[in-house]
């Protein structure tokens, strides 16, 4: 049962476009959600994350939105640039359950130059 | 401020023997989680150890078990191993007082059973 859903396994943009990476989820206990990059022979990296108590978190060119009502969230980057060509996990926790983190099956992304 | 360390990089091991792998969290952090990624799969949560306690455990085998020492390194064990346990994995250590937060990965470490 997969409580964190990234749909879409890949996704290709052109450099300076925006990238748009979703993410539902299942259990509405989870109110702490963050986003993870990760290249190639390396460990994941954080991102951004954002509480329930926000629909909107910005840092630089990435964005994170958070529609609660549709247990969906999103990663937009903008403007998509080559070196932000890997695999993107999307992850939620909840206050109870010791807060373990729960990890959707990532998105790689490839931007194009 | 060093990041998370694991050792061995790369190991390669035979059906039924068994491997322990390292963790070196970040200084000062006192949560480290434990990953088993495969291809397909994303990141599978193994366990997660906070102050030499196991404080949650995910949905693997017996056959993979954990232990935190006081200077909050880490270590896993996985024994018996079998071919399906071919898998990068990776450790994650956060400062852990309220878990769930963000975590830092270090490199992984590449478990090919043959």
């Amino acid at each position: 049962d997969q409580q964190v859903k990234q749909n879409s396994p890949s996704l290709s943009v052109q450099e300076g476009r925006i990238s748009i990476l979703n993410c539902d989820y299942t259990n509405s206990m989870f109110d702490y959600f963050l986003w993870y990059k990760k290249y190639p022979a390396e460990g994941p990296t954080f991102l951004i994350s954002i509480s329930s108590i926000k629909d909107k978190n910005e840092d630089g060119r990435f964005t994170v939105f958070l529609n609660k009502s549709a247990k969906h969230l999103s990663l937009h980057i903008v403007p998509s640039q080559p070196g932000d060509s890997a695999v993107y996990f999307c992850a939620a926790s909840a206050a109870g359950n010791n807060r373990k983190l729960i990890w959707g099956l990532g998105t790689s992304l490839a931007v194009n130059p | 401020k060093a990041g998370v360390t694991q050792t061995p990089r790369y190991l390669i091991k035979t059906r039924g023997q068994q491997v322990t792998l390292s963790c070196s969290p970040i200084s000062g952090h006192r949560s480290v989680s434990w990953y088993q990624q495969t291809p397909g799969q994303g990141l599978q949560f193994l366990f997660e150890y906070f102050s030499e306690t196991q404080r949650n455990k995910g949905n693997f085998p017996g056959r993979f078990s954990g232990r935190q020492f006081s200077n909050s390194r880490s270590e896993m064990n996985v024994s018996t191993l079998e071919l399906g346990d071919s898998a990068l994995y990776l450790c994650a250590s956060s400062p852990g007082g309220r878990g769930g937060g963000e975590q830092f990965f270090g490199p992984g470490t590449r478990l090919t059973v043959l």
